[in-house]
């Protein structure tokens, strides 16, 4: 089936350390996004690439890095330096029309 | 920077009112404009989009927007609810030129549809 996979579902982070969310998509799309959901913000974008060896940040990207070394697959790490981690992070692609693909999400808390 | 406004954050209906939920946007240039709906327990989907032509789109489910350019406005409508309409409503925009690339969000809207 083509879509976008994240994992994993839930993820315990202890403070101080980085972690990392993955976000693969066999949809072939060039842009992948990486959002952060949180109840009453809608989804506040982090980064965004829209090709590979290529990104930009977002509205909130302190605290966050990403790479995209190859067109299927957009992790996104979250390190120590952001303040406020628990969240629900979607991972998105694009297709050439516009219309967003998203995963199904990981949710993060800090333990 | 491009921006959406969501005016209402959260609205509750009883089954076959109207719906109206106001979307506007900042950003000089052109634009594509999305809602998207997500369920409770499920990912977002797209509702409808407009990227040109008739300023009047229709999507999904009965439901329709309208783009007026002067007022930088995508409202979204929908003539009769059903209980089944329950869930969160989130306007998106796109725009080309500077920020192209860019896919920015609203805060979302709750809707709340009482059988």
């Amino acid at each position: 089936d083509g879509g976008i996979t994240q994992s994993p579902k839930y993820l315990f982070r202890k403070e101080g350390q980085n972690v990392t969310l993955s976000c693969e998509q066999n949809l072939n799309h060039d842009a992948m996004y990486w959002y952060r959901q949180d109840p009453g913000q809608g989804l506040r974008l982090i980064y965004y690439s829209q090709i590979v060896n290529d990104f930009q940040k977002g509205d909130i990207a302190e605290g966050y890095s990403v790479s995209r070394e190859k067109k299927e697959s957009f992790p996104l790490t979250v390190t120590s330096a952001q303040k406020n981690p628990t969240a629900f992070y979607l991972c998105a692609s694009r297709d050439w029309q516009g219309k967003a693909f998203f995963g199904q999400g990981t949710r993060l808390t800090v333990v | 920077a491009q921006s959406v406004s969501q005016h209402n954050h959260h609205v509750i209906l009883s089954e076959a009112a109207s719906l109206e939920l106001g979307c506007n946007y900042s950003y000089g240039g052109t634009v594509n404009l999305f809602w998207y709906v997500q369920y409770p327990g499920q990912h977002l989907q797209l509702l409808l989009k407009y990227f040109s032509g008739d300023p009047l789109v229709k999507g999904i489910k009965g439901f329709e927007a309208e783009f007026i350019k002067s007022k930088f406005s995508f409202n979204l409508r929908k003539p009769s609810v059903q209980w089944s309409d329950t869930a969160e409503y989130f306007c998106a925009v796109n725009g080309y030129g500077g920020s192209q690339g860019n896919l920015i969000f609203g805060k979302g809207t709750k809707l709340s549809v009482k059988p």
